[in-house]
This record gives C-alpha cells, sequence and structure tokens, in this order.
C-alpha cells in the first residue's frame, strides 16, 4: 500500500493563479481531510469528508474548494492563490466507524508570491 | 468552539533528561490522540486514549487521559536524538474527522 499520497510537494503561484493540490490513499478509508499548517498555529482543517459525494468545511475554508467523486480521491482546489495561502498543506484519511486515527500524506509546500 | 491548549511551545532539554508536553481541552473530549512529526515530514499517529484516567505506555513514552477527559499529557523519559521533533495532541469532540481538532504542538529540541 502507497498509503496517502500528495502532489505536487512543492508548488510557487503567483497571486490570483488558480492551482489543485491532489490526494489520493489506496486504504478504502472514508473519511479524508485537508489541513494547512503554519509556523505557531498547528494543523487547521480546511476541508474534509466523510464519503464519496460528502463534503464539508473546517475551521478555515475560505479560498479553497473540494469535492470526492471517489473514495480515493480529494482534490483540494486553490481559487485564486493569496500570499497569505503560502503553507504546507497535508491531506490525511481515517477509517472512521470509531477509528479516526489520520494518516497523513507527505505535504505540499505551496509558496504565493 | 472546541478549543485544545498545548504547553509549552518549545522545550529544550539535555539528551537523557525527561520531557513533559501537557494539553488542555475546553470541553470534554470521547477522545485524544497524540501525534509526532519530525522536522520536514508529516505527523504520525502515536495513540489514542479513549477511557477516563486511562494511562498508556510506548517504551520510554507515557499517556495519560485526565479524569475529566479534558486534559492529557505525554511524558518521555530518558530522551535521545531520535526524540526530536514536534508532538501534537488532536482532541475529539465525539463528531468524527470533522470533531477533531489540534492542539498547536511542543517542539521538542534535544541538546547532546
Amino acid at each position: 500500500n502507497a498509503g496517502v499520497t500528495q502532489t505536487p510537494k512543492f508548488q510557487v503561484l503567483k497571486t490570483g493563479q488558480s492551482m489543485t493540490l491532489q490526494c489520493a490513499q489506496d486504504m478504502n478509508h472514508e473519511y479524508m481531510s485537508w489541513y494547512r499548517q503554519d509556523p505557531g498555529m498547528g494543523l487547521r482543517l480546511i476541508h474534509y469528508s466523510v464519503g464519496a459525494g460528502i463534503t464539508d468545511q473546517g475551521e478555515v475554508p475560505n479560498g479553497y474548494n473540494v469535492s470526492r467523486s471517489t473514495t480515493e480521491d480529494f482534490p483540494l482546489r486553490l481559487l485564486s492563490a493569496a500570499p497569505s495561502q503560502t503553507s504546507v498543506y497535508f491531506c490525511a484519511s481515517s477509517y472512521g466507524y470509531g477509528s479516526y486515527e489520520q494518516y497523513f500524506g507527505p505535504g505540499t509546500r505551496l509558496t504565493v508570491t | 468552539g472546541q478549543q485544545v491548549m498545548q504547553i509549552p511551545q518549545y522545550q529544550h532539554v539535555q539528551e537523557g533528561e525527561d520531557f513533559t508536553t501537557y494539553c488542555n481541552s475546553s470541553t470534554t473530549l470521547s477522545n485524544i490522540q497524540w501525534y509526532k512529526q519530525r522536522p520536514g515530514g508529516h505527523p504520525v499517529f502515536l495513540i489514542q486514549l479513549v477511557k477516563s484516567g486511562e494511562v498508556k505506555k510506548q517504551k520510554r513514552l507515557t499517556f495519560q487521559f485526565g479524569e475529566a477527559k479534558k486534559n492529557s499529557s505525554l511524558h518521555i523519559t530518558a530522551t535521545q536524538t531520535t526524540d526530536v521533533g514536534t508532538y501534537f495532541c488532536a482532541g475529539d469532540s465525539g463528531g468524527g474527522a470533522d470533531g477533531l481538532t489540534f492542539g498547536k504542538g511542543t517542539h521538542l529540541i534535544i541538546q547532546p
């Protein structure tokens, strides 16, 4: 099993550009989440999904969209990048149903200039 | 909303000294999880505590969950250089993946 994979590992965007961060898991997990990590702020939940076709907002959803068309994939879209979105983005998945251990991907380091 | 406070933010220790990080929630938790993140890496699950007053050990690591299920601690005995990293607690209010709130983490720095 590859676990949780994320692409790209690094990305530089100009203000106003859009892009999609990819996330996939091969563990048949129902729950998937996107977090951003900023220095001194810990991990903050952006969006999450409890199953294919179901998504919801987390703590910091503004400027981001998600969709969950399959169990395996959970892409995060930046609509119009801003310097405040410079961060490290982690995708995570969990089995759910009473066992919520999160498996994290390796992360995407995004810089918006 | 639920808040999870973690202290200290940074901890410098000499190799071989003990280390403790504390986690406090503003609300009663259904369970609490602990994660470790090595520098440049991603968070890795360590353990989950569910029962009031629960104590679990993993080699030199001891995890405790408070009687009121609002606080927790992680204690490392005789730190080693491999313990370097950031330790996060994550409180689960019972809502599943959406109910997990992470503390800001404690950075453990070890001086040989």
